[in-house]
């Protein structure tokens, strides 16, 4: 099991309120990701960092911003959360071994907006 | 574009049978390609890398295969429980730090 946490796991809210997603790795890895994944779905890349200060979008745009002061820490805010943000939103840091690259996820935090 | 193609159809085995997954790509040229297992409600979990060199690599009862001219791996699980049931996620990642690409995924179910 990797060394990577999500808090909370579930979360039920209404819309319009703001919302930070945690993530944290004690793997010391620098590249950190968020994904968004609906069920049955692929996963969608939304941030990434390579380190601490650099955040990245990824490949699906999303309305949540992301935040790297840390190297353990990579955090997502919604500053106004809506219902077609309902999804499951996984963290994932990254290790390199020979120009290959490994991600390690997080248990995921399952988002409801009412 | 780049496209990863798995099959989107559950794959219903029965125990003790060689299960098979397919991973196609398009538009691709990975530099390794990985496999994942992700259990409902969970975050996906390293199983298995392969590189564009390698033919064929294998770690207990999962072996994989690799054809670049084919643009396909296949991943076996052999004698498989149903502890195995899970969805297999194939993963594409290019030279030079490139992310990685997930597939969908295929859906396996192990019955007793």
């Amino acid at each position: 099991e990797a060394d990577i946490y999500q808090t909370p796991r579930y979360l039920v809210i209404g819309t319009g309120k703001k919302i930070t997603l945690e993530c944290s790795q004690t793997m010391g890895h620098d590249k950190m990701y968020w994904y968004q994944q609906d069920p049955g779905m692929e996963l969608h890349l939304i941030h990434y960092s390579y380190g601490v200060n650099s955040t990245e979008k990824g490949d699906l745009s999303s309305e949540s911003t992301v935040s790297r002061i840390r190297t353990e820490h990579f955090p997502l805010t919604l500053e106004s959360a809506r219902p077609s943000h309902t999804s499951q939103y996984l963290c994932a840091s990254s290790a390199t071994d020979r120009g290959q690259e490994t991600q390690y996820f997080g248990p995921g935090t399952r988002l409801l907006v009412l | 574009s780049q496209k990863i193609e798995q099959n989107s159809e559950a794959l219903n085995i029965q125990e003790g049978k060689t299960a098979t997954l397919t991973c196609n790509y398009t538009n691709y040229s990975p530099a390794y390609l990985q496999w994942y297992r992700q259990d409902p409600g969970r975050g996906p979990v390293f199983l298995l890398l392969i590189r564009e060199n390698e033919k064929e690599k294998r770690k207990e009862r999962l072996k994989v295969t690799f054809d670049t001219t084919l643009k396909q791996s296949l991943f076996h699980i052999t004698a498989s429980q149903p502890a195995d049931s899970a969805t297999y996620l194939c993963a594409l990642a290019g030279w030079g730090g490139n992310k990685l690409v997930f597939g969908a995924g295929t859906i396996l179910r192990v019955k007793s």
